[in-house]
This record gives structure tokens, sequence and C-alpha cells, in this order.
């Protein structure tokens, strides 16, 4: 397996920009998270599904965040519109239930 | 609430010193427990990991994590580190992480 993919790598935008970050999970896992990390603020929890369902979003930053799972291999985050506090690296990983997370490589995110 | 907690934020030792890290859960039920270990500029990835039976869990790269159910603790122990083993150490239970602590090793 290729383990949790997302794309981009890398994205930088002018704030205001709407960005779309997506993530592939592992075949089989059912349940995905999303995490932000910033020297600041470390490791948060944005969101994490269940069998694609959302099931706490309490992380969140605000209505300018939203995240998709539209089947179990995609799930989408979006920041519209983007700000400089957004800049950060988005994380996406996966899991069977509550076993081990792996984790995607990340995407850097700058926000100008 | 639930939440897991990791006291020590910034570690700083030299090379073969001994380490343990502390983790402290409060959290009902069953538990599932992890070490996770970020390299810099990596990302996270599992050092070992506790469900049931030894409460002594060996893990990679010569780590190891004890389980007591009476302290609520899961800390993170190896006897001599090694430069390569600067990073930051997470622990969680189930889906709830610890905020981290960052280990610097003195060559």
């Amino acid at each position: 397996d290729a383990g949790v993919i997302q794309s981009p790598r890398h994205e930088v935008t002018e704030m205001g920009q709407e960005v779309t970050l997506r993530c592939k999970p592992i075949s089989g896992h059912n349940s995905l998270f999303w995490y932000r990390q910033t020297m600041m603020r470390g490791l948060e929890l944005l969101i994490y599904f269940n069998n694609n369902v959302p099931i706490d979003d309490s992380g969140m930053p605000e209505d300018r965040f939203s995240a998709k799972m539209p089947n179990a291999s995609f799930s989408t985050l979006k920041i519209q519109p983007s700000e400089p506090r957004d800049s950060a690296v988005y994380f996406c990983a996966s899991s069977y239930s509550t076993d081990t997370q792996y984790f995607g490589p990340g995407t850097r995110l700058t926000v100008l | 609430a639930q939440s897991v907690s990791q006291h020590n934020h910034h570690v700083i030792l030299s090379e073969a010193a001994s380490l343990e890290l502390g983790c402290n859960y409060s959290y009902g039920g069953t538990v599932n427990l992890f070490w996770y270990v970020q390299y810099p500029g990596q990302h996270l990835q599992l050092l070992l990991k506790y469900f049931s039976g030894d409460p002594l869990v060996k893990g990679i790269k010569g780590f190891e994590a004890e389980f007591i159910k009476s302290k609520f603790s899961f800390n993170l122990r190896k006897p001599s580190v090694q430069w390569s083993d600067t990073a930051e150490y997470f622990c969680a239970v189930k889906i709830i992480f610890g905020s981290g602590t960052r280990l610097s090793i003195r060559p």
C-alpha cells in the first residue's frame, strides 16, 4: 500500500483565496482524521470521520473551514477565505477504528 | 473529561543518557495506548502501542513503555539515547493525543 496520500505537498496562496487540501486514506481504513500543526499551537485535531460520516468537528476553527468525505477513498479540507493565521502543516491520518493512525506526509500551507 | 497529559514539554539529554518521558491519561473504559514519534520535518509514525496483555511493551529502535493501570500512566523509556532520537514524542489514548514532548540530544 502507498500509505496515506496528501496533495498538494506545498501550497502558497494569498489572503482571501480558497484553498483545498486533499487526502486519500489507506484502503480498508474506516476512520480519517485532519490535523493542523504549528509551532505555537502544536498538533490540533480539526475533524474526524468514521465510515465517511463526520463524528467530531469541534476542532474546526471557524466557518471558514469545511471538510468532506464523499467516499471511503477521498477527503477534502477547504479553507475559504484563507488568512495568514491559517499557515501551518495540515496532516491527514487514517486508521481502522481506534487502532494505529497512519499519517500522510502533510501539506505545508503558507498564506501571504 | 478525557485527556492525555505529557508534563515534560522539552527534554535535553546527552548521548547515552537514559530517557523516561511521562504520559498520564484520564479515560473511562478500555484504553488503547500509543506512542508516536515525529522526526524533524516528517510526519508522525508509530513507535509502539498497547492494547492488552504484558504491560511492558517493546517498540522500534530500542524504545519501551510500561502501562501502569493504577497510576493511569504509560511512560516511554529508552536505556541509552542516540543523537538520532532527536524528535517530538506524542502519547495518545485511542484518538486523544497529548501535547507532545520535544527531545533534544546533545552529541
